[in-house]
């Protein structure tokens, strides 16, 4: 059992590129969730799924995409990169509906724009 | 408004002191789940409790405990007799049955000097 996993763990990007943070589960969780964690700002939701083909915006969406093919894959996509969007990146999931179950995290992936 | 407040920001305190984290949350729902996470300098998030609304008992785990009290909306986490492993980041976080999403608070960093 991996848990969540996220890669890269690092990257470096340029204003105005586009990635992806790739986000896997292999606990068959229902939920999974992508949080940016800055300093004094906690962690804050970003976007989240509760199943395949659904997902919804959380608190701070704007410039990032999602999309939920798979229940294992849930994949984070910055359009156009923005100073603004250095952070660090947490996925998560857990069992449905994730409000009353424990999230598991992912190692979290540190991003820089330049 | 903030839905999880934790006032503290750092706290440090000299080994084998007790020492209080304070969570404020606030909801409308009355029916909800409170979380503690911890945050080592590894950066990974460490899951330490989960409690429901209607469980308002004390709970206590080694040198862990955390106090839940309704009228005051509070939820906080004693450490006792803190060691330096228990230096960390800790978050309080706030979900609510009415949605699916998770209100993590901005953290206490706690720092415990040998």
């Amino acid at each position: 059992n991996a848990g969540v996993t996220q890669t890269p763990k690092f990257q470096v990007l340029k204003t105005g590129q586009s990635m992806t943070l790739q986000c896997a589960q292999d606990m068959n969780h229902e939920y999974m969730s992508w949080y940016r964690q800055d300093p004094g700002m906690g962690l804050r939701l970003i976007h989240y799924s509760v199943g395949a083909g659904i997902t919804d915006q959380g608190e701070v969406p704007n410039g990032y995409n999602v999309s939920r093919s798979t229940t294992e894959d849930f994949p984070l996509r910055l359009l156009s990169a923005a100073p603004s969007q250095t952070s660090v990146y947490f996925c998560a999931s857990s069992y449905f509906g994730g409000r009353n179950n424990e999230q598991f995290f992912g190692p979290g992936t540190r991003l820089t724009v330049l | 408004a903030q839905k999880v407040t934790q006032a503290q920001t750092e706290i440090s305190v000299v080994e084998k002191e007790d020492v209080t984290l304070d969570c404020v949350y606030e909801t409308r729902d009355t029916t909800y789940y409170l979380f503690w996470y911890k945050q080592p300098p590894s950066g990974e998030l460490v899951f330490l409790i989960r409690r429901n609304s209607f469980d308002e008992q004390n709970e206590i785990s080694g040198r862990y405990s955390w106090n839940f009290q309704k009228s005051t909306s509070s939820f906080n986490f004693t450490i006792t007799a803190s060691q330096v492993v228990d230096s960390a980041v800790y978050f309080c976080a706030l979900s609510e049955v009415a949605g699916n999403q998770f209100y993590f608070g901005t953290g206490t960093s706690l720092t415990v000097i040998p």
